[in-house]
């Protein structure tokens, strides 16, 4: 029972350089949400998708890009990173129409230098 | 903006003893859930109320909801040094409620 999983747990970039965090679920679960979490200010929607092929911006997506090719996998790329990207972003995916439970990765811990 | 607020941001109480946390919020609602966040973890869903009920309960917790106050809280009783974590609330907004928005959470530490 793997859930959600992400990919890498850790990266450090240097300003400027781009990368993909990968998204994993195998509920077969239709909903699916990046977050990225900072401290004292909760979790905040980035991107999220109601299906394959659909993606839909958040409460901060700038900066963000995001595909759904296949339902298992949803993808978070930063073309070009900034410090105030550094955070721990989380992944989560949710059944039964989107109204139900969200179940989340275990992170990703992103410094950006 | 941050729908849910949760109060306090951080309380500490003894093994055994109850836990109280509070959660208010703004606008309409779909449902309300609450999450669980040991440190260096992802969030596990514990309990969701709709905006039709009153109360739920999930083991040694109990979910209250007053939509006439927009607010709700949560108890976790007879505490155990394995509850300590971060508690957030989630709030289900829109016509399907896909989206939820978050709290700031509250710190929980229970000493043995």
């Amino acid at each position: 029972n793997a859930g959600v999983t992400q990919t890498p747990k850790f990266r450090v970039l240097k300003t400027g350089q781009s990368m993909t965090l990968l998204c994993a679920q195998d509920m077969n679960h239709e909903y699916m949400y990046w977050y990225r979490q900072d401290p004292g200010m909760g979790l905040r929607l980035i991107h999220y998708s109601v299906g394959e092929g659909t993606t839909a911006k958040g409460e901060v997506p700038d900066g963000y890009n995001v595909s759904r090719l296949k339902k298992q996998n949803f993808l978070l790329g930063l073309e070009s990173a900034a410090p105030s990207q550094t955070s721990v972003y989380f992944c989560a995916s949710s059944g039964t129409g989107g109204l139900g439970p969200q179940h989340f990765g275990d992170g990703t811990r992103l410094s950006i230098l | 903006s941050q729908q849910g607020e949760e109060d306090p941001q951080a309380l500490s109480i003894q093994e055994g003893e109850n836990a109280t946390m509070n959660c208010s919020y703004k606008t309409s609602i779909n449902n309300l859930q609450w999450y669980r966040q040991n440190s260096g973890r992802g969030l596990v869903h514990l309990i969701l109320i709709r905006s039709n009920e009153r109360e739920k309960h999930s083991g040694r917790l109990r979910v209250t909801l007053d939509t006439s106050k927009k607010s709700s809280s949560l108890l976790i009783t007879a505490s155990r040094a394995a509850d300590t974590a971060s508690y957030f609330c989630a709030t289900g907004f829109g016509t399907s409620g896909s989206r939820l928005t978050f709290g700031e959470g509250t710190q929980l530490t229970v000493n043995p």
